[in-house]
């Protein structure tokens, strides 16, 4: 059974400090990363994604993909209210295959 | 582009009965995608087509659910007969390419009572 396993929160951080998501996933093949955002409420959406090990930044959100470790991360610089949501982690296997998602992290973003 | 567009919104129906839920993907997209979110199991794939072809339907829950493609721009999941445990939201998503991900419709809420 293909995993991918995420610290459901809720992850409480000041506004403007740095929010860690971080989630793990077992098959080894895997080739695409995901991460989306999900308003209580409403569809994910997506947000960002990784291919190859290493940090992908755009805007305030970077990714950062080990392959080795089987470790995806999303960083939130200058957190904002705004930002308070679930997010879902999503990792494609081998091509070909649907994504499989993760719980969700619950973010909360205090004023 | 409207997105992908589900119906309905809500759906409130006594056990036994059969529910159907509506999606039509993004014009151009060519993979479709049903899950089902409830707050203990998260995201779950049900099924999904490509090309109009079914490719995965392994996380169909039993034979109670049933999925079609009859062409590109529509798709159907049919619960027969329907069951208190069904109560989820229905995402259905599109994809036109792998490495773009997936778009969400907005979801159909179920509940059977």
């Amino acid at each position: 059974q293909k995993e991918v396993e995420q610290n459901s929160g809720p992850l409480s951080v000041p506004e403007g400090a740095i929010a860690s998501l971080n989630c793990t996933y077992s098959d080894r093949g895997s080739q695409s990363f995901f991460w989306y955002r999900q308003y209580s409420g409403k569809s994910p959406e997506l947000i960002m994604s990784i291919y190859s090990n290493g940090d992908k930044e755009d805007g305030r959100f970077t990714a950062q993909l080990n392959k080795a470790s089987q470790y995806v991360s999303l960083l939130i610089r200058d957190s904002q209210p705004s930002d308070s949501a679930t997010y879902l982690c999503a990792v494609q296997g081998q091509a070909g295959t649907a994504l499989i998602f993760g719980k969700g992290t619950t973010l909360s973003v205090s004023s | 582009d409207a997105g992908v567009i589900q119906s309905p919104r809500h759906e409130v129906t006594e056990m036994g009965q059969e529910v159907t839920l509506r999606c039509k993907p993004i014009s151009g997209h060519n993979s479709l995608f049903w899950y089902r979110q409830t707050m203990m199991r998260g995201l779950e794939l049900l099924i999904y087509f490509n090309n109009n072809v079914p490719i995965d339907d392994s996380g169909m829950p039993e034979d109670r659910f049933s999925a079609k493609m009859p062409n590109a721009s529509f798709s159907t999941l049919k619960i027969q007969p329907s069951e208190p445990r069904d109560s989820a939201v229905y995402f259905c998503a599109s994809s036109l390419a792998e490495k773009y991900g997936y778009t969400f419709g907005s979801g159909t809420r179920l509940t059977v009572v």
